[in-house]
């Protein structure tokens, strides 16, 4: 069945540095991949999503990057602050298909 | 986008009850919505495909007696956990996803549900 990984569980750094979160996925069909950051308890939170006929996307300190041929997506987020920390979620569709979502990546930003 | 709205945000039940959990799609006419289950500091698991005026389409693994589906019209889906257990604790949270060429998903607010 589908499958989408997500590196690293946790990510722990410096207030100001970048944070690097990777994702693989096994459905070659997928075209949208999209993610979120949810606080605890909360509901997930789009961040910034990415479809298959684009390779990069930015907006502002968050960018996203897609490889369709490896069938990897990368989220990085640049000069970081505390209230980055979050878990991280990624996610791969098909269109209006179900989300198949990673493991999650807990973010750590230390001021 | 789409307004989703989930309730209760949080049940505690005692063991061998029922409890329902609405997912109302406000603004925007759903003939799918989508439930996961999501464990303590884990991921969001999709439990099952609600489909308007036909049968969900369950994930391998999920009790489709355990766990009843009804999506009766284009803006309210259910979901009914059936003689509850402690086990079934859980964060449950649906969605909407919009079509066309750039769609998106859509959450609740999530059910904490506890089994007591």
């Amino acid at each position: 069945g589908e499958n989408v990984e997500q590196h690293p569980s946790t990510l722990s750094v410096q207030e100001g540095d970048s944070a690097v979160i990777k994702c693989t996925y096994s459905d070659s069909a997928s075209n949208y991949f999209p993610w979120y950051k949810q606080e605890l308890g909360k509901r997930p939170q789009l961040i910034i999503d990415i479809r298959s006929n684009v390779g990069e996307k930015k907006d502002q300190r968050i960018a996203v990057t897609l490889n369709k041929t490896a069938k990897h997506f990368s989220l990085h987020i640049t000069e970081t602050q505390p209230e980055d920390s979050a878990v991280y979620f990624c996610a791969a569709s098909r269109r209006t298909d179900k989300l198949i979502f990673g493991t999650g990546t807990r973010l750590q930003v230390f001021p | 986008g789409a307004v989703v709205s989930q309730h209760p945000s949080r049940v505690i039940c005692k063991s061998g009850t029922s409890v329902k959990i609405e997912c109302r799609s406000l603004d925007f006419q759903a003939t799918t919505m989508f439930w996961y289950r999501q464990f303590p500091k884990k991921s969001l698991m999709l439990m099952a495909t609600s489909n308007e005026g036909s049968k969900a389409t369950y994930e391998q693994g999920v009790e489709k007696d355990k766990f009843l589906i009804n999506h009766a019209s284009l803006t309210l889906s259910t979901l009914t956990v059936t003689s509850a257990h402690p086990e079934d604790s859980s964060f449950y949270i649906c969605s909407v996803q919009t079509g066309g060429r750039n769609t998106e998903a859509f959450f609740g607010q999530g059910t904490r549900l506890t089994v007591v």
